[in-house]
């Protein structure tokens, strides 16, 4: 079946740190992938999304490259902010009905001033 | 105007009890959800409707029922309501490339 596996947090950073937070992926045929962002006490958005082997999305500063050889789907910040701080959840869509999105675990991440 | 909106925004209750949650969206999508999220902020998929077709997560129990009146609601119904359904529950909704749009959530508390 499908699986994301994300990196467990907390991740803590200091302020204008880079951020890179790891996903990998399982899954048949080629689905398309996304982050997503849980801001404290809200629902998830959308932050950025890949559909094709090679393509980056971006978003807010936040990139993301569609890696098939790898399976990965990793999240980059070259300077993160303490408004950054939030649940980060990797997600894919590999199209088999209504069957809606599979999502790793989250990924807390906070940003110390 | 918002997007996907769920009410109550937060539900505490008595364990046995029966209750639901409303969502609508004004979004014009065919599909609608509802996860979970427990406490560790994993979420699980328990329903989609599309189309009146029905798909069910076949880990949840058969207190949850959805319901759904028209293709903007999808209402969340639970009988018998344990500890362990605590929990914040989304509704979420998308189109054919199945970009979720999510509401604020309703944090279920089962006492």
């Amino acid at each position: 079946g499908n699986s994301v596996t994300q990196m467990e947090g907390p991740v803590t950073l200091s302020e204008e740190a880079f951020l890179t937070i790891n996903c990998t992926y399982t899954a048949t045929g080629y689905p398309s992938l996304f982050w997503y962002v849980q801001y404290p006490g809200e629902g998830l958005q959308l932050l950025l999304k890949a559909t094709k082997a090679d393509d980056k999305g971006s978003n807010k500063g936040f990139e993301a490259t569609y890696r098939k050889e790898t399976t990965s789907f990793h999240l980059e910040k070259g300077s993160v902010q303490v408004s950054d701080s939030a649940v980060y959840f990797c997600a894919l869509d590999s199209g088999g009905g209504a069957d809606g999105l599979t999502f790793g675990k989250g990924t807390h991440l906070i940003i110390q001033p | 105007d918002t997007a996907v909106s769920q009410t109550p925004k937060y539900l505490v209750t008595q364990m046995g009890n029966d209750k639901s949650i409303k969502c609508e969206q004004n979004l014009g999508h065919d599909t609608m959800y509802w996860y979970k999220q427990d406490s560790k902020k994993f979420l699980k998929i328990m329903f989609s409707y599309n189309n009146k077709e029905l798909i069910i997560n076949e880990t949840v129990p058969n207190r949850f029922s959805p319901k759904s009146p028209d293709k903007a609601h999808l209402n969340l119904h639970i009988n018998s309501l344990e500890l362990g359904d605590s929990a914040v529950y989304f509704c979420a909704s998308s189109r054919v490339t199945r970009e979720l749009f999510f509401g604020e959530g309703s944090r279920l508390t089962v006492l």
